[in-house]
Order: C-alpha cells, then sequence, then structure tokens
C-alpha cells in the first residue's frame, strides 16, 4: 500500500521567512510526486516530479525530488499572508493515476 | 477557477438518506476521480472512471457508487448515511495521459 508522510503537521512563521515543508513516501513502482496547495477549499496544482525532472521552481516555490532517499521538499522563499495554506503531497505508481496524499502541513504566515 | 464543476457545494441530510453528487470535468478531460477528505484521514482516493469506464477503486464503501455518463460528467451516490459519512466530497479531472489533476470546489455532506 502506498504511503506518504509529511512533516510538519503545522507550521506558523512570520512574513518573509523561509520555510520547507517535508514529504517522504512509500510507493510501488514510482511514477510521480506531486504538490498541491489548498487553501479554502479546491487543492490547486503546484508542481509534479518525477524521473526525469527532479527540481520545479517557480516565483518564490522550489521543490526537489530525492528518488534515492524517498522524499521531496517544498521551499517558499520570503513567505507572504497569501502563502497561508495546507500543502498536500501526493504520489503516484506503475499502472494507475490515481495519487496517494499525505495529510499536508497546514502553514500559517503572521504579518 | 480549474474549470471542474461539483454541485451542490452543500448538502445537509439526515441519517439513513441517499444523496447523489454530481461533477463536470474541464473541457477535454476524459478522466474523473473522487475523492473524500475528513479532518482525520485527509483525502482518500474513492474511484476512478475513464471514458465512462471504470478503472480503478479505492476505499470506497459498498453503500457509495458512481458512474460516469456519455456526456463524462459523473455522479457519486451515496446511500444509507452514517454520522461519519460526513465529510468534504471532492471529484477532479484529468486528461488521462498523466495523473495531474485538477479539482473541484468540493461538496461539503453533512449527515445529522
Amino acid at each position: 500500500e502506498d504511503k506518504v508522510v509529511q512533516s510538519p503537521l503545522s507550521l506558523v512563521v512570520h512574513e518573509g521567512d523561509t520555510v520547507t515543508l517535508n514529504c517522504s513516501y512509500e510507493v510501488t513502482n514510482f511514477r510521480s510526486l506531486l504538490w498541491y496547495k489548498q487553501e479554502k477549499k479546491a487543492p490547486t496544482f503546484l508542481f509534479m516530479l518525477t524521473s526525469s525532472g527532479i527540481e520545479k521552481k517557480s516565483g518564490r516555490l522550489s521543490s526537489i525530488l530525492d528518488k534515492k532517499e524517498l522524499f521531496s521538499i517544498l521551499n517558499i522563499t520570503a513567505t507572504q499572508t497569501g502563502d497561508s495554506a495546507v500543502y498536500l503531497c501526493a504520489v503516484s505508481g506503475a499502472g494507475s493515476y490515481q495519487l496517494t496524499f499525505g495529510k499536508g502541513t497546514k502553514l500559517s504566515v503572521i504579518p | 477557477d480549474s474549470g471542474v464543476t461539483q454541485t451542490p457545494k452543500h448538502l445537509i441530510t439526515a441519517t439513513g438518506q441517499r444523496v447523489t453528487l454530481r461533477c463536470s470535468p474541464r473541457s477535454g478531460d476524459l478522466s474523473v476521480y473522487w475523492y473524500q477528505q475528513s479532518l482525520d484521514q485527509g483525502l482518500q482516493f474513492l474511484i476512478q472512471y475513464y471514458n465512462g469506464e471504470e478503472r480503478a477503486k479505492g476505499n470506497i464503501l459498498e453503500r457509495f457508487s458512481a458512474q460516469q455518463f456519455p456526456d463524462l460528467h459523473s455522479e457519486l451516490n451515496l446511500s444509507s448515511l452514517e454520522l461519519g459519512d460526513s465529510a468534504l466530497y471532492f471529484c477532479a479531472s484529468s486528461s488521462g495521459r498523466d495523473e495531474k489533476l485538477f479539482f473541484g470546489s468540493g461538496t461539503q455532506l453533512s449527515v445529522l
């Protein structure tokens, strides 16, 4: 059974801080790892990392995949109050495009 | 806006009742997924359809069923509802060519 563990469960930082969110996984025949941001309702897609793309960057957000150690990190630099959300990590294995999600990290950015 | 439409947004019902949740995928997407999100369990995969056919099944109870229609919209039927079925139910769609899912805004189900 595929498994995703995220840490920390929650985090409170001040605006301008840099944060690192962690995601470790166990999956049969790894295909990809995805990060989502969930603010109020719908999770919104951030990054997808695969064997052929182990590092992604978009503005202040970046993510790295370590396939050997089976983990990924999501970095957010110069945090803003708008970054406050639950960040979800998910993995997919071979044979299926369904995603197994972790329980998320709740990030709170205070002014 | 992800382009995935879910209705209704909120649903309040009583134990033992049956409800139907509806989902319209993004234009052009052939694959629909249903997920359940509760506070203690996180996002749990229920079932996936691809172009009208069931593709994968997750932790879906026998009291729950789903289908995808020829116009690609999908419905999730929940019957003999229990208090523990109270949760946020998400529909997501994808092209079917990769695992990037786009989520609707969810249906908040409250069973009283």
